[in-house]
């Protein structure tokens, strides 16, 4: 079945202990990309990756990393997290055509 | 930079239709989207429509787009509490390229 997967689907963490939330699809994508989801503001993009070792800052990047050493992972690492990065998070991909995103089922991250 | 914009919430009784209604501002997009988003889901392509189009129609699905006024509707006939979700619509410039997204219009159906 194609898929995007997430991991952790829910996380409650304290301020400053890094994390990573794994994303991995099985569509042989070439574009993958993490949003976060908060009320009111729709969907903001953060990193988005065009293809293997190829990354890119989308609107809200700051205090995360991400990294593409494979085509079917795109991790999404917060080194500290803070507070205001408490949120839902999603990954998608996309063959990069039509533009038409596959979303995993999100990531909703606590940060205390 | 670009901007997408869509009311908030639209409640409508079961069997009519829904409209919902988004203005972006970037004049260069290209394709237009309408996502839905069911509870504790991630979001799912309902349709999609070049900007050289007008209207597409996807059986219960009409959208409409007036490029001069950078208005996109989504209609849905025969309105199903199925329908109950969060929509949004989303821009961009090129096929892959990053999508810029509305909101959300929140869709509640009355039985």
């Amino acid at each position: 079945e194609a898929q995007v997967t997430q991991n952790p689907r829910y996380l409650i963490t304290v301020t400053g202990k890094k994390l990573t939330v794994t994303c991995s699809q099985n569509m042989n994508h070439e574009y993958m990309s993490w949003y976060r989801q908060d009320p009111g503001l729709g969907l903001r993009q953060i990193y988005y990756s065009m293809n293997v070792e190829v990354t890119d800052k989308g609107d809200v990047p700051e205090g995360y990393k991400v990294s593409r050493k494979e085509k079917r992972n795109f991790p999404l690492i917060l080194e500290s997290p803070s507070p205001n990065q408490t949120s839902l998070y999603f990954c998608a991909s996309s063959l990069g055509t039509t533009g038409e995103l596959f979303f995993g089922e999100g990531s909703r991250l606590t940060v205390l | 930079g670009e901007d997408v914009e869509q009311s908030l919430f639209l409640s409508v009784r079961e069997g009519d239709s829904s409209v919902i209604n988004c203005t972006y501002t970037d004049s260069s997009s290209t394709y237009l989207y309408w996502y839905k988003q069911e509870p504790g889901a991630g979001l799912q392509l309902l349709t999609y429509i070049f900007s050289n189009m007008d209207m597409k129609q996807d059986q219960r699905l009409t959208v409409l787009l007036n490029k001069k006024d950078k208005h996109l509707s989504l209609r849905i006939a025969d309105t199903q509490t199925g329908d109950s979700a969060i929509y949004f619509c989303a821009e961009s410039i090129a096929a892959g390229n990053k999508l810029t997204f509305g909101g959300g219009t929140r869709v509640l159906v009355k039985p």
